[in-house]
């Protein structure tokens, strides 16, 4: 079983709409989660950080759920700007400062 | 101010050649990680330094990938006899951290090295 795992997707959105990723991660001792965003050919770039009491940017939410070891980003509004792979993140533990990554999934926003 | 940087952008290498990744991080960046991402995964954990101390190198996949950052600035990240399954992006990040806590990294553009 990967440590961190996601829908591949691709998921292919009309503008306007509301949108949700979903990621699960296997090691329970991990402590800090983010989503970060791809654009194609381009470098990972934190989107944001993922807390247990959710957390919300503008038009994206994310969620952590621990007892679940599930999280969530919930995209409002879908922009066409918004087309890019996002990446669900984890870091282990402490003391370890490595991340480890899902494959992606991929969002395409349809004007 | 300037990002991490990465030379060079793109590499074409003949299997058996040996390959040299040069990364510069961000100023004052204690830091620093190498990742490989093949082509539809995402990054996979190479190596990571704090200052020049290599302190975890347990992503390496054989002997054939050594890294280095002898002055805790520059790192370069070695590949030798290229074997086609090396063909990747290999994606350096930076970070400011503090002991106990995790710090933002930040990614460089990568080096897309090919192997015919």
């Amino acid at each position: 079983r990967k440590e961190v795992e996601q829908d591949p997707g691709p998921f292919n959105v009309p503008e306007g709409a509301t949108v949700a990723f979903n990621c699960t991660y296997s090691n329970s001792a991990s402590q800090s989660f983010f989503w970060y965003r791809q654009d194609c050919r381009k470098e990972p770039k934190l989107l944001m950080s993922v807390y247990s009491s959710g957390n919300e940017d503008g038009r994206f939410t994310a969620q952590l759920n621990r007892a679940s070891q599930y999280i969530s980003l919930l995209i409002r509004d879908s922009k066409l700007s918004d087309s890019a792979t996002y990446l669900c993140v984890v870091h282990p533990n402490f003391g370890n400062e490595k991340l480890t990554f899902g494959t992606g999934t991929r969002l395409t926003i349809i004007p | 101010g300037a990002g991490v940087s990465q030379s060079p952008r793109y590499k074409v290498a003949k299997r058996g050649q040996d390959v040299a990744l040069r990364c510069d991080p961000i100023s004052g960046h204690v830091s620093l990680f190498w990742y490989q991402q093949a082509l539809g995964q995402g990054p996979e954990f190479l190596t990571y330094f704090q200052n020049e101390a290599q302190l975890d190198k347990s992503g390496l996949p054989s002997d054939r990938f050594f890294a280095e950052r002898p002055e805790g600035s520059v790192s370069t990240l070695k590949i030798q006899r290229t074997q086609q399954e090396d063909s990747a992006v290999y994606l350096c990040a930076s970070s400011l951290p503090t002991s106990g806590s995790h710090e933002t990294q930040y990614f460089g553009p990568g080096t897309r090295l090919l192997v015919l």
